[in-house]
């Protein structure tokens, strides 16, 4: 059973960068099935999502966060990862990592989240 | 960018019965929409694809319809369990996927 698990700090100052990694189990991020993805979720609101990587480390980003977000991928560690630069009060949310399907491109698996928020 | 619009915000439902939940796109999506349920302090789960395929594992109480700009989820004989939000999301243009604000099903 794949399971998805975020790591990294709950607490950021305005500027710096956010920095969060995704630790994929009971299966390989070398998995032809899937894209690797970061969604967040502002306090009620709903989710937006901020990219995704292929196990051959082909990026793909929303083009409104595009300039600060890098998405990187270590298949020695079975891991993914979300660095977003010069963050801002906005950025506060939950962040999540999932699972998105190569042929339909939905969300199936998803982590239990990870709440950051941006404050000085 | 496609803006996802879900309505209502909130819909009063009573146990047993039935739950209707909207979601327009601002241009068509075809039926590349997915719908996701979530709980307080819970990540969403996926419960339809393809506007009307249910998730391995989904009950049949839950039905999806629709195709263009418009699409349904209906809770039928809605359980205790499936008082949450629930959300929509386009899955047509590549790669700018986006969802919905969300409706609150919450118990009549």
């Amino acid at each position: 059973q794949l399971q998805l698990q975020e790591s990294g700090p709950g607490l950021e100052k305005p500027s710096e960068t956010l920095s969060l990694t995704c630790t994929v189990s009971g299966g390989s991020i070398y998995n032809v099935n899937y894209y690797w993805a970061w969604i967040r979720q502002p306090p009620g609101k709903g989710p937006e999502w901020i990219g995704s990587i292929y196990h051959t480390g082909s990026t793909y980003y929303n083009p409104s966060l595009k300039s600060r977000v890098t998405i990187s991928v270590d298949t020695s560690k079975n891991q993914f990862s979300l660095n977003l630069s010069s963050v801002t009060a906005t950025d506060t949310a939950v962040y999540y990592c999932a699972t998105q399907w190569y042929d339909t491109e939905v969300f199936d698996i998803w982590g239990q989240g990870t709440m950051v928020t941006v404050s000085s | 960018e496609i803006v996802m619009t879900q309505s209502p915000a909130t819909v009063s439902v009573s146990p047993g019965e039935r739950a209707t939940l909207s979601c327009r796109a601002s241009q068509s999506v075809s039926s590349k929409l997915a719908w996701y349920q979530q709980k307080p302090g819970q990540a969403p789960r996926l419960l339809i694809y393809g506007a009307s395929t249910r998730a391995t594992g989904i009950p049949a109480r839950f039905s999806g319809s629709g195709s263009g700009t418009e699409f349904t989820l209906t809770i039928s004989n809605l359980q205790s369990e499936d008082f949450a939000v629930y959300y929509c999301q386009q899955y047509n243009k590549w790669p700018q996927w986006t969802f919905g604000q969300g409706t609150k099903v919450e118990i009549k």
